[in-house]
This record gives structure tokens, sequence and C-alpha cells, in this order.
């Protein structure tokens, strides 16, 4: 079966702090991708990374950075020195055929 | 010019009414998508239309159904509303093949039914 896991449900730390969210998935297939979205409180959803899964390299973009562990079926994401901003729910999903799988979302909060 | 955008944003209905949400996207994609966040955030496909043509259809009740008239629309029409209908409804769209290109999705469709 195709699944994302996403344990946290509810991540609160002061601004500055460095946080990760988790992301386990589940797939048969040897060739995947993977993605992570954010969801400001506005609504939208926006695309931050994909990722397949022959690539285990780590990837970094400014504050962001992600941790792809075939080992461990894990696809972390990481903010470091989070702001405000930085206030929205995160998505991890799983392209499946034509379709991605999302996970059930981790809401941040950063606090001044 | 917004990649993808749909229409209305806020929709609030009585419950037996029959209601249609406008997605258009000009991104000149192939395919396109309808998402239905719940309540509780949970984000899950209902559709998937590739040039014109139904892809994917995750037994979704027959009320609700999507129409393509060309591959820059997919629009969906919901006869008689349930309370259970109450979601967000996004429309997305991405490009290829290959079929794992993101999806640039719309602002949402936030439906009430009273």
């Amino acid at each position: 079966a195709q699944k994302v896991t996403q344990a946290q449900t509810e991540i609160s730390v002061v601004e500055k702090e460095d946080v990760t969210l988790d992301c386990v998935y589940e797939t048969r297939d040897t060739t995947y991708y993977l993605f992570w979205y954010k969801q400001p409180p506005s609504g939208e959803l926006v695309f931050l990374i994909r990722r397949n899964s022959f690539d285990e390299q780590n990837e970094i973009s400014g504050r962001y950075s992600w941790n792809f562990q075939k080992s461990t079926s894990s696809f972390n994401f990481t903010i470091t020195a989070s702001q405000v901003v930085d206030s929205a729910v995160y998505f991890c999903a799983l392209h499946n055929t034509d379709k991605l799988i999302f996970g059930t979302g981790t809401r941040l909060q950063v606090f001044p | 010019d917004t990649a993808v955008s749909q229409t209305p944003k806020y929709l609030v209905t009585q419950m037996g009414n029959d209601k249609s949400i406008k997605c258009e996207q000009n991104l000149g994609h192939d395919t396109m998508y309808w998402y239905k966040q719940d309540s509780k955030k949970f984000l899950k496909i209902m559709f998937s239309y590739n040039n014109k043509e139904l892809i994917i259809n995750e037994t979704v009740p027959n009320r609700f159904s999507p129409k393509s008239p060309d591959k820059a629309h997919l629009n969906l029409h919901i006869n008689s509303l349930e309370l259970g209908d109450s979601a967000v409804y996004f429309c997305a769209s991405r490009q290829g093949p290959p079929t794992n290109e993101k999806l640039f999705f719309g602002s949402g469709t936030q439906l009430s039914v009273l």
C-alpha cells in the first residue's frame, strides 16, 4: 500500500529555533517521487520540493533543508532559524501512478 | 496572472442545492485535478483529467460530476449537496508526462453546506 505518515500533528516553536518535520512513507515501487508542500493561513498550497528515489543527497535551500533516507523510508524537512512567516501546515506527499498521496499534515506555529 | 484560478472562493448554500465550482489554468498543462480537503486538513484526490479525458475517479459519489470542456478548464458540479460535502476544494494542474511533475494548485473554494 502507498501511504504517507506525518506523526506530528502540531509543533510550536519560538522564532529562531530550528524545527524538523517528520515524514515516513510506504511504497512497493522502486522508483518513486516525494514532495513537500506548504499551506500558509491564506490557504493556498505552495510547492517546496520534489525528490526522486534515486537521489539521496540532502538538499538545502536557504533556511530549508531536506533529509531523504531510503533505509528508513523517511523524507524529513528542517527549517533553520524559524520565522513567524514559516507558520503554516506542511504536507509531505508521495507520487503514485498519476496522483499525489498526501500525509495528514503538520501544523507549525512559530511564535515571536 | 494567476496560473490556476478557481471560482468562487467561498460558496455557502443549503442542503439539497446544486452548485458548481469552476477552474481554469493558463499554464498549458494537459492534466487537471480536483482535490478535497476536509476539516482536519486531510487532502484527498477526487478526479483527474488528461486532455479532457477522465483518468482517475476515486470512488467519489455520483453527485459529483467533473466536466472538462477543454484542457484548460475543469469544472466540478455537485448535485443534492449534503452537510458532509462541506470542505475546501482545490483544483490543480501539472505539466507532463512524466506524471511525477509537481502540481500547481488553485487557491481553493471553501464550500459550506448549511
